[in-house]
């Protein structure tokens, strides 16, 4: 059965950094493309980035160009979202998704960590 | 930027069929994917390429894209399917429909 987890969320002021980790299991995670998608609060979805199974393509949206790093380490089956320069509008609920997003959906999503920017 | 266009809200009552659209340019050139989210709840996959039920997904949802439309639909809605529904489709980056809320009255 496949499992998504994710951790690493919390209450940080504007500027400061986080680091998400999503635990994959019962899939084989170095084959599959991996994506985070969050949700502010009473708000739609909203794609942040992708890396590709091998972990060499990344892609992520505007808003968070230079400020987030998407990776992922093979041996332990994390994902991860390195996320620095943390402004207000960042606060959300963070998923993580297996999958890339053209030509497959996401088809497994974990139940979120939530990030709150505030001063 | 490309941008996909659903309604905010729609209502159907209990047995009847609902449509939820997404628009969007040329939307038939990509994929387009459906996901279910209920409160409190992370999204679920029901629809992918299309027109193709995910797994354990009831047969009473379907999907169809064809030129600037791709379309949910839902027969004899039930009450378990009041939620938010999201299409996805793509181009040169993973695109979300802003979502529309099912009410089932």
């Amino acid at each position: 059965e496949v499992h998504l987890l994710e951790s690493g969320g919390g209450l940080v002021q504007p500027g400061e950094s986080l680091r998400l980790s999503c635990a994959a299991s019962g899939f084989t995670f170095n084959i599959y493309a991996m994506t985070w998608v969050r949700q502010a609060p009473g708000k739609g979805l909203e794609w942040v980035s992708s890396i590709s199974g091998s972990g060499s393509d990344s892609v992520y949206t505007d808003s968070v160009k230079g400020r987030f790093t998407i990776s992922r380490d093979r041996s332990k089956n994390t994902l991860y979202l390195h996320m620095k320069n943390l402004r207000v509008d960042d606060t959300a609920l963070y998923f993580c998704a297996k999958g890339w997003g053209r030509s497959d959906g996401f088809d497994y999503w974990g139940q979120g960590s939530q990030v709150t920017v505030s001063s | 930027s490309y941008e996909v266009t659903q309604p905010p809200s729609v209502s159907v009552s209990p047995g009847q069929t609902a449509s939820i659209t997404c628009s969007g340019d040329m939307l038939d050139d990509n994929y387009v994917f459906w996901y279910q989210q209920k409160p409190g709840q992370s999204p679920v996959l029901l629809i992918y390429e299309d027109n193709k039920r995910a797994s354990g997904i009831p047969e009473r949802f379907s999907g169809s894209n064809s030129g600037n439309t791709a379309t949910l639909t839902i027969s004899g809605t039930q009450a378990m399917d009041e939620a938010d529904y999201y299409c996805q489709t793509w181009d040169t980056r993973v695109v979300f429909g802003g979502g529309t809320k099912l009410t089932v009255l």
